[in-house]
Parts: structure tokens; C-alpha cells; sequence
């Protein structure tokens, strides 16, 4: 069975520097979708990154970006230039294939994301 | 404004008495989704629903039941089957061909 896996259950980073989250996930398949969601305190779940299997290079938005290492089944999160703002828990997830057809999210346990100023 | 609303926000309830929460999209989306989140654990879920007058059991669908009579519309109905109800619920839906979800709001639901 799929699992997404996140060994940091807290983390902590100065206003301005950078973090890297980690998440590994364990498969069968070849071709799958993970993603990188924020839950801020209000709770809402926003979708920060995604990156697809298929593609080498690493996905990046602003000042999100993701190390992805298919062969060792990693999936780690950069944020760079810390702000306050991004203080939140973090989610990894993975997305079964098409085939499966549920187009179902599996999530980690998420990482608690502390900034200090 | 797109998006998905999820209604209300904190929701009471005694034990034994079904409750049901809403869940509206005007985004066009043709999958919808809910999940339950307790804390230290990850999203797990519910049901999901890929198109109208179809949806399918998730991983933990016991206690549950939901409807998908409108394209816009996925109410979650939590039964008094459910034995541990009291949880934050998240409906989330996906555009055809997309690979993403969307998240709403979420319903905090307590069961006393």
C-alpha cells in the first residue's frame, strides 16, 4: 500500500532564512503526482507545489521549491526568505495514478511549522 | 468569486442525532471529495464523488453517507453509527483532467 511518511513533526525557522521540509513515500508505481499543502490556523488546506513523476526538473513557485528524487522516493520542501506568513502545518501528499479511480490524496501526518521574527 | 463553501463552521451536536454538512462548489468541478482530519494524523477519506448520481466509499466510510444530486452540491450526512464523529471535516473538489484538489473551509464538528 501507498504511504506518505513526514519525520519532522515540527520545525522551526528565522524570519528571512530558509527550511527544508521532508516527506518520503513508498510506491509501486511509475508515474503518480505529489503535492505540497499549507494549513494555516484558520485551517484551510491550500495548495502550495505539485510536481509530476514524469518530469526531472524540480517544480517551483515563487519561493517554494521541491527536491525531488524519484529513486530514493523523496520529496522534500524548500522554502526560501522565510516570512511570517508561512508559519502553518505543512502536508505532503501523493496521488494514486489514474486507474485507481479515485484520483484519491494520500496524506502524511504533516509538519507544524513555527517562524520565528 | 470561485471556490467551495462548507457550512456552518463549527457545528454542535448531541450524541445520537445524524447531522449533515454542507458542501457547494461553483468552480465547475466534476469530482468532489470529504475528509476527515483529527489531530496528529493526516487527511483520511470519506467518500468521493466523480460525477452526478455516483459516489463511492473511501477508506472510512463506516457511519457516514453523502448524496451527489447536483453537480454543485455534496452534503456529508454523519450518523449516529459513527462512533467517534467529533472531528474537523474538509470537502475538497477536483476540475476534469486537473490532478489537483481544492480544499473548502472545513466544518469543526463536536459530538458531546
Amino acid at each position: 500500500a501507498q504511504t506518505v511518511t513526514q519525520s519532522q513533526p515540527e520545525m522551526s525557522v528565522q524570519e528571512a532564512e530558509t527550511v527544508t521540509l521532508s516527506c518520503t513515500y513508498d510506491t509501486s508505481e511509475s508515474d503518480y503526482y505529489l503535492f505540497w499543502y499549507k494549513q494555516p490556523p484558520s485551517r484551510q488546506m491550500i495548495l502550495v507545489i505539485r510536481q509530476e513523476a514524469y518530469k526531472q526538473q524540480n517544480a517551483t513557485e515563487n519561493r517554494f521549491s521541491v527536491n525531488f528524487q524519484k529513486a530514493a522516493k523523496s520529496f522534500s520542501l524548500k522554502i526560501s526568505d522565510s516570512q511570517l506568513g508561512d508559519a502553518a502545518m505543512y502536508f505532503c501528499a501523493y496521488r494514486i495514478p489514474q486507474g485507481g479511480a479515485t484520483n484519491k490524496l494520500i496524506f502524511g501526518t504533516g509538519t507544524l511549522l513555527a517562524v520565528q521574527p | 468569486d470561485g471556490g467551495i463553501t462548507q457550512s456552518p463552521k463549527y457545528l454542535f451536536r448531541k450524541e445520537g442525532q445524524n447531522v449533515t454538512l454542507s458542501c457547494e462548489q461553483n468552480l465547475n468541478h466534476d469530482a468532489m471529495y470529504w475528509y476527515r482530519q483529527d489531530p496528529g494524523q493526516g487527511l483520511r477519506l470519506i467518500y468521493y464523488s466523480q460525477i452526478v448520481n455516483d459516489f463511492q466509499k473511501g477508506d472510512i466510510a463506516e457511519g457516514y453517507s453523502v448524496s451527489r444530486e447536483k453537480k454543485e452540491s455534496f452534503p456529508l450526512t454523519v450518523t449516529s453509527a459513527q462512533k467517534n464523529p467529533t472531528a474537523f471535516y474538509l470537502c475538497a473538489s477536483r476540475g476534469r483532467g486537473r490532478y489537483e484538489q481544492y480544499f473548502g473551509p472545513g466544518t469543526r464538528l463536536t459530538v458531546t
